[in-house]
């Protein structure tokens, strides 16, 4: 009940295009989905995020879509540009006090041609 | 730049030794959190610390414990390491007042030979 599955497990994306990552969740005691972009070398970085009392948030160009009776959410990345080019990770985290761990789903490499 | 600090930032060592990592929340930050990243296993959660105290453990092995400080600082040890302990660990903090935003260190990438 604590995964999170991510699709697709890489994308190639051509410049301009748009970025589709999907994930999927059981515990419904998750309430925070952030969606992480890491960098080779470095260490994961937050990109946008929501809580499931809202469908959707748009930050820019990057797009959370969430549909909470699916347990699924996604991230769209519109007009995709080569530095976008990076692993992309979704994860959750559970209602309730101070513990607010994250848990992580498998990732997804996404290179975006020039 | 996160504002999170990690050293060190590369670590070799061999099967049966013992290592610490340490971990420099950012400023005002209470909470730690300790993950691990392998390629098998992913990004894992392994323990956090909020003000001091342990708050929550994930897939952590007994080999491995973890403390914070009174300063706020967290330090990882890693005990009897195995080939299977290669990894990259992460720290990130976080302030907890209803924000949930972890903000995550460079690493220590960990080489057990």
């Amino acid at each position: 009940q604590q995964q999170v599955k991510q699709s697709p497990q890489s994308l190639i994306v051509q410049k301009g295009g748009i970025s589709i990552i999907n994930c999927a969740y059981e515990n419904t005691a998750f309430d925070y989905f952030p969606w992480y972009q890491q960098f080779p070398g470095k260490g994961p970085a937050l990109l946008i995020a929501i809580r499931p009392d809202v469908s959707e948030k748009k930050e820019g160009r990057f797009t959370i879509s969430f549909n909470k009776s699916a347990k699924q959410f996604s991230l769209h990345i519109m007009d995709s540009q080569p530095g976008d080019s990076a692993t992309y990770f979704c994860a959750a985290s559970p209602q309730g006090g101070s513990a607010r761990q994250l848990t992580f789903g498998s990732g997804t490499q996404l290179t975006v041609l020039p | 730049d996160s504002g999170v600090t990690q050293t060190p930032k590369h670590l070799i060592t061999a099967t049966g030794q013992r290592v610490t990592l340490r971990c420099s929340p950012r400023s005002g930050d209470l909470s730690v959190y300790w993950y691990q990243q392998s390629l098998d296993q992913g990004l894992q959660f392994l323990i956090q610390y909020y003000n001091g105290e342990e708050r929550a453990k994930g897939n952590i092995l007994e080999r491995f414990s973890a403390q914070q400080f009174p300063d706020l600082h967290s330090e990882l040890n890693l005990s009897s390491l195995e080939l299977g302990d290669s990894a990259l660990y992460f720290c990130a903090s976080s302030v907890w007042d209803g924000k949930e935003t972890q903000y995550f260190g460079p690493g220590t990438r960990l080489l057990v030979l």
